[in-house]
């Protein structure tokens, strides 16, 4: 079967780092993508991997290592507006996104 | 113009009755998506359109019934749902369905309660 595991919830504090890991087992891999979801809202798009590697956009970096199944989101200097759930997602051999159940950012004042 | 436009933002409907959600985009994307998300959940593929043609329907109850007019229009009609239909009903769209980057742009969605 397709599996991709998150954690269910984290914390951090504003001003902090915060790293939200991804793993996953699906029939074939073309891309991951992490997608960023206010509550009541739509998921907007953060980032896409598909070489192993880091990529960067400003505040946010996704890595991913195709071998070990693996990718975490990086956010740097977390502000009160980042607290959201945070849903990795995997294209699979069929071009169709498996979702993960995401992970919801609770940020601290 | 990266939209996707969702109409109405809020739907209530009984079991009797028909509905439709609509969903816009003219960003030339030719691959268009139905999602139902239940709170706390990720949201699960509907269908998909391809080139106006249904590309895939993940099993979803003949109470759905999508449509896709042209390029630019999707429609997801709805009739004799169920109170466990109620939900937020994603719509979203991509360049196409294959390779590279084609991350799906998603409209606002529209939640639905069913009384």
């Amino acid at each position: 079967g397709q599996n991709i595991d998150q954690p269910t919830e984290m914390t951090a504090t504003e001003g902090a780092i915060v790293q939200i890991n991804c793993t996953y087992q699906t029939s074939g891999f073309n891309g991951l993508f992490w997608y960023q979801q206010h509550a009541g809202e739509a998921p907007t798009f953060l980032s896409y991997n598909v070489l192993d590697g880091l990529e960067e956009k400003g505040r946010f970096s996704s890595f991913l290592s195709r071998s070990k199944g693996y990718s975490y989101l990086l956010l740097k200097e977390l502000q009160m507006k980042d607290s959201a759930s945070y849903l990795c997602a995997v294209k699979d051999s069929n071009y169709q996104l498996i979702w993960g159940a995401g992970t919801k950012l609770i940020i601290k004042p | 113009d990266t939209e996707v436009t969702q109409t109405p933002k809020h739907l209530v409907m009984g079991m009797t009755n028909k509905k439709s959600l609509k969903c816009e985009q003219h960003m030339g994307h030719r691959a268009m998506y139905w999602y139902k998300q239940k709170a706390k959940k990720p949201p699960e593929l509907m269908f998909v359109y391809s080139y106006e043609k249904l590309s895939i329907n993940e099993s979803v109850p003949s109470r759905f019934s999508p449509e896709c007019p042209n390029s630019s229009l999707l429609n997801l009609h709805l009739h004799a749902l169920q109170p466990e239909d109620s939900a937020l009903y994603l719509c979203a769209s991509s360049q196409d369905l294959g390779r590279g980057t084609t991350e799906a742009f998603f409209g606002q969605g529209t939640r639905l309660t069913v009384v």
